[in-house]
Order: C-alpha cells, then sequence, then structure tokens
C-alpha cells in the first residue's frame, strides 16, 4: 500500500453517530497530519499529532497514533450532516524530507 | 492576504496549448508546494520551494512541467504543450515552515480541463 493510506475508502453513517477513519503508512515520520476537503474546495488542517504524541483531541476530532504499527486513527464523535467531506493524512518523513505524502482519502457521508 | 490564492479557478484549454497557473502564498510562509488531484483521487506531489534554496523538483511528472517562484513569494506553474491526461485540480499551499513541521495552508485550486 503506499504510504499515508486511508481506510475505509468511503464511510457513511447516520447524524449523531461517530465516524472512524485509519491511516497506515511506511516510512518512519516526524508528524502526521489529518486534512478535510470539502468538494470542489482546497484542504483544510484538522490536527497535527507528533510521532512522539499518542493520542491528540480538537473539538470533537481525537487522533491517535501507534508508531509500532505504523498506523492513525481519526474519530469524529457526534457526526453532523456538515460533516461530511473527503479526509485525508499527510505524513512527514522524519529526516527532514521536503515533502508530504498524501492517501487517497476517506470520503465520509453523514446523512440526516 | 489573509488566505492562499490561486488563478484561474478555472481554465479550459486545447491540446498542445501552454497554460500557467499563479499562487500567492499566505504572506510570510517560507514553504511552497504544488499538488496535483485527479478526480476523486489523493494529492500528487510536484514540487517545493522553501526560501532560497534550490526547489525539490522531485514530482514533476515530465519536462513539460515547471514552476517558478519569484522573490520568495508568488509561484507560477507552467505546463506546455498541454496533454489530456493533464486535466486535473491544481492545489497549492504555504507552510511557515519548512521541512514538514507545520500545518499546511491550501488555496482553492485551479481546475484544468484540457479537451
Amino acid at each position: 500500500s503506499q504510504q499515508g493510506e486511508e481506510d475505509p475508502q468511503a464511510l457513511s453513517i447516520q447524524e449523531g453517530e461517530n465516524a472512524t477513519m485509519n491511516c497506515s503508512y511506511k516510512t518512519s515520520i516526524n508528524n502526521l497530519q489529518w486534512y478535510r476537503q470539502n468538494s470542489g474546495r482546497g484542504l483544510v488542517h484538522l490536527i497535527l499529532i507528533r510521532s512522539n504524541e499518542r493520542e491528540k483531541h480538537s473539538g470533537r476530532l481525537r487522533v491517535t497514533l501507534d508508531t509500532s504499527k505504523k498506523s492513525s486513527s481519526l474519530l469524529i464523535t457526534a457526526s453532523r450532516a456538515a460533516d461530511t467531506a473527503s479526509y485525508f493524512c499527510a505524513t512527514a518523513e522524519d529526516n527532514y524530507g521536503q515533502n508530504f505524502v498524501f492517501g487517497p482519502g476517506t470520503r465520509l457521508s453523514v446523512l440526516p | 492576504g489573509a488566505g492562499v490564492s490561486q488563478s484561474p479557478s478555472n481554465k479550459v484549454t486545447e491540446k498542445g496549448k501552454d497554460v500557467e497557473l499563479r499562487c500567492d502564498p499566505i504572506s510570510g510562509h517560507t514553504a511552497l508546494y504544488w499538488y496535483r488531484q485527479s478526480l476523486g483521487q489523493g494529492l500528487e506531489f510536484l514540487i517545493y520551494f522553501q526560501g532560497n534554496s534550490a526547489p525539490d523538483k522531485s514530482g514533476l511528472p515530465s519536462d513539460r512541467f515547471s514552476a517558478e517562484r519569484t522573490g520568495g513569494s508568488v509561484s507560477t506553474l507552467t505546463i506546455q504543450r498541454t496533454q489530456q491526461e493533464d486535466s486535473a485540480v491544481y492545489l497549492c499551499a504555504s507552510s511557515l515552515w519548512g521541512h514538514n513541521t507545520g500545518e499546511l495552508f491550501f488555496g482553492e485550486g485551479s481546475r484544468l480541463t484540457v479537451l
């Protein structure tokens, strides 16, 4: 699989339910970031978690990082119709390389 | 400006023509990235500028693609002799710090359609 690959590719839930998306990567990283993209728009940064952190919260978002498994998860609690978007993880290699690697994304649909 | 600005927002061109896409990053941001996003796909890295350093061009798909950044600010992505497979949304992002240490701020993208 490619670096920063999200799973599932698509997710459909009812409003009020929780949504969980996963990201796997291959190399050692400096940090991992999650972004959101509404249809036809640019990406918006949601949260950054560093390689020495295991969990981070921001409002209804909870991100975990397991560097031993090279994986991260994004949990959106009490989802709303407005959360409908594509969610991408981006990894930054720990060699201070110059490139963020984005996965193909998870398309989340929250049904009212 | 307040955010990353890209122009044009939409560009339709004929196969074989050259196109220029412009990105105006957030003032003071030293790092600037170009990505390409095909319909329903993830982001493909194209090129990265960091301050006055030589750009990382490792993601450019062919020698028809080039980019420059003048005065450490505005960047132009040029595609020569466009092909239909160049059709995509071209996203620009800037970051206060380089070297992958901070968040990226994206523009709304330039949608290129090659007929």
